[in-house]
């Protein structure tokens, strides 16, 4: 399996732009987490989805922010319109089974830089 | 609420010498607790867990905790550092709520490995 996919790997715009972060979850995992990584705040858990459906979404910084799963296969993180202090590395990971702490897969991330 | 501290940002150490992070978690229910590395430029790995068997923990790469219930501690050791080991490393403990990925992470600690 190729394990959780991000892209882009890196991507640089200007404030008040619409950014879209992408994931492909590994084939088979029920949950989906988008995570936010700064210097400030360190790791923090923005949504995670269960089988397509967001089941907790209060890490969500505010309504400029959004996240979809229209599939198994497929989640977006939206921000628009984008802000400077939304610049961070934006992490997708993956699991089968609730209770299963140990089978969380992390992807590489987007380097997200808003200037 | 869960949450885990993690002193020192930054720690620095030889070659070839002992390998101490240190991690302090709050819990008001028996912890799940985690060590994660990061290396440059990828995601978060699983290092090892503790899930209430035994209290030392063996991981990969050498690594091992041992869980302290008396001092809320969940260190990270390794006898013999290697150039290797030189990486971003994060605890964690489970969030509740019934999912994994509700991880609470710490701020992370860099580990510098001098020649």
């Amino acid at each position: 399996d190729a394990g959780v996919i991000q892209s882009p790997r890196h991507e640089v715009t200007e404030m008040g732009q619409e950014v879209t972060l992408r994931c492909k979850p590994i084939s088979g995992h029920d949950y989906l987490f988008w995570y936010r990584q700064t210097m400030m705040r360190g790791l923090e858990l923005l949504i995670y989805f269960n089988n397509n459906v967001p089941i907790d979404d209060s890490g969500m910084p505010e309504d400029r922010f959004s996240a979809k799963m229209p599939n198994a296969s497929f989640s977006t993180l939206k921000i628009q319109p984008s802000e400077p202090r939304d610049s961070a590395v934006y992490f997708c990971a993956s699991s089968p089974l609730t209770g299963e702490p140990e089978k969380l897969f992390f992807g590489s991330g987007t380097q997200l830089s808003v200037l | 609420a869960q949450s885990v501290t993690q002193l020192g940002s930054h720690v620095s150490v030889s070659e070839g010498a002992l390998v101490l992070l240190r991690c302090n978690y709050s819990s008001s229910v028996p912890p799940y607790l985690f060590w994660y590395v990061q290396y440059p430029n990828q995601g978060l790995q699983l290092l090892l867990k503790y899930t209430s068997a035994a209290t030392l923990v063996k991981g990969i790469n050498g690594f091992e905790a041992e869980f302290k219930k008396s001092e809320t501690s969940f260190h990270l050791t390794k006898p013999s550092a290697h150039m290797s080991d030189a990486a971003e490393y994060f605890c964690a403990v489970t969030g509740g709520g019934g999912s994994q990925g509700n991880l609470i992470f710490g701020k992370g600690t860099k580990l510098s490995v001098k020649p």
